[in-house]
């Protein structure tokens, strides 16, 4: 069954030092990918897209995700982490099957120390 | 100018009640849909319309009814509300294969 899989519940890391967030997919074919960001009591907010091309894509907030399909992978990154990018960060695909679905992973949590 | 927007953001009500989420969008997206977040943050779809049409349903009890009067609006009726409704549900919409925008949330406790 396809499945998008964020191995990571909650990562912490310092202010300033760089990020990246883990994400793998199980898809037959490339699948439309997405990450998603949700601050506390807010809705999501689209980082980035991947659907073809340059498998290095770039988003919003100075974040970056690559897209390896040999790793069925695509991880989130930034080199330098602010304090206010603490939320919850959602990797999702699309399966293009009859309809236009999207599938979250389970999300990390991402803590900023001072 | 809220994209998606819904109401109420809060919701708290007793167990058999029947309650109705409102979600609109002035993006001019032509499918709009219902996810729902559980206590762990886990997103799960239930219900996506396509111009007003009804095309992903996914093994949601019958107590849960979506309405869509036009393709701006997708509201959700819940009869008979139980503990495990409690959740906060996200409206979103989206066009053609564009990503999707969601609304803020409505928070659903049901005591």
């Amino acid at each position: 069954a396809q499945s998008v899989t964020q191995p990571d519940i909650h990562i912490t890391v310092s202010e300033g030092a760089s990020l990246e967030l883990r994400c793998n997919y199980s898809y037959g074919a490339t699948p439309y990918l997405f990450w998603y960001v949700q601050s506390p009591g807010q809705g999501l907010q689209l980082l980035l897209k991947y659907f073809s091309g340059d498998t290095l894509v770039q988003g919003i907030k100075g974040f970056e995700a690559e897209f390896k399909r040999s790793q069925s992978s695509f991880n989130l990154r930034k080199p330098s982490v602010h304090w206010s990018d603490a939320a919850e960060y959602f990797c999702a695909v699309v399966l293009m099957d009859s309809s236009y679905k999207l599938i979250f992973g389970s999300g990390t949590r991402l803590l900023v120390r001072p | 100018d809220t994209a998606v927007s819904q109401t109420p953001k809060y919701l708290v009500t007793q167990m058999g009640n029947d309650k109705s989420i409102k979600c609109e969008q002035n993006l001019g997206h032509d499918t709009m849909y219902w996810y729902k977040q559980d206590s762990k943050k886990f997103l799960k779809i239930m219900f996506s319309y396509n111009n007003k049409e009804l095309i992903i349903n996914e093994t949601v009890p019958n107590r849960f009814s979506p309405k869509s009067p036009d393709k701006a609006h997708l509201n959700l009726h819940i009869n008979s509300l139980e503990l495990g409704d409690s959740a906060v549900y996200f409206c979103a919409s989206s066009r053609d294969t564009s990503p999707l925008h969601f609304g803020n949330g409505t928070r659903l406790t049901v005591t």
